[in-house]
């Protein structure tokens, strides 16, 4: 059965404590990995698209990789507005049905 | 370029009565995907529509159903509401090949 696993569930980061987010994924036929972060109360804000093993993405403070079995989150020195849940979710297969993790809840404290 | 739209913003129902949610896709997107999600909880999948036609459906009882019209928004209606259909509900477009993009949701609650 296709699925997608994150870890940790939560992380507290002190301001400028950098740390990851893992996403790892059994799937067959992985078509695409994707990155959102959500803010309480609202939709998913895509972040980042990963295709291929190797691929790395980078917005401001966010890296996500990418290898066949797992995808990271990469946070460097955070700050207290980059606190939300962040999401993952792969596509999977010939058809565009799309698999989500849990999510991790990630607090930064100033 | 407008993004995924929803309405109502939120609504409060009584047990057992119906609600219908509105979703307006992205322009281009052809697939629309329902979500719902309770507080703290992940995204739970409702229903997959694309081109029209329900593509999958979630692990949820018959009671919530919904349909995609021509110019591709989508509807989701729930029955017979109980307490616990209490959530946010989102609705997320597509096209091939693209990620979806959700809408703000729709903050309903049950009492």
């Amino acid at each position: 059965e296709d699925q997608v696993t994150q870890s940790p569930e939560a992380l507290r980061l002190q301001e400028g404590e950098s740390s990851s987010l893992n996403c790892s994924y059994t799937v067959s036929g992985l078509r695409g990995l994707f990155w959102y972060r959500q803010d309480p109360g609202k939709g998913p804000e895509f972040l980042f698209t990963l295709y291929s093993a190797g691929e790395e993405k980078e917005k401001e403070r966010l890296k996500a990789t990418l290898t066949k079995k797992e995808s990271f989150l990469h946070i460097t020195a955070p700050k207290p507005e980059d606190s939300a849940t962040y999401l993952c979710a792969v596509q999977a297969g010939t058809g565009n049905q799309f698999y989500f993790g849990t999510g991790t809840s990630l607090t930064v404290i100033p | 370029e407008a993004g995924v739209t929803q309405s109502p913003t939120h609504l409060i129902k009584t047990r057992g009565q119906q609600v219908t949610l509105r979703c307006s896709p992205i322009s281009g997107h052809t697939s629309v995907y329902w979500y719902q999600q309770a507080l703290g909880l992940g995204l739970q999948f409702l229903l997959w529509y694309d081109e029209g036609e329900e593509r999958n459906r979630g692990n949820f009882p018959p009671r919530f159903s919904g349909r995609q019209f021509p110019n591709y928004s989508s509807e989701l209606n729930v029955n017979a509401l109980e307490l616990e259909d209490s959530a946010l509900y989102l609705c997320a477009s597509s096209f091939p090949g693209s990620p979806p993009y959700f809408g703000p949701g729709t903050r309903l609650t049950v009492t």
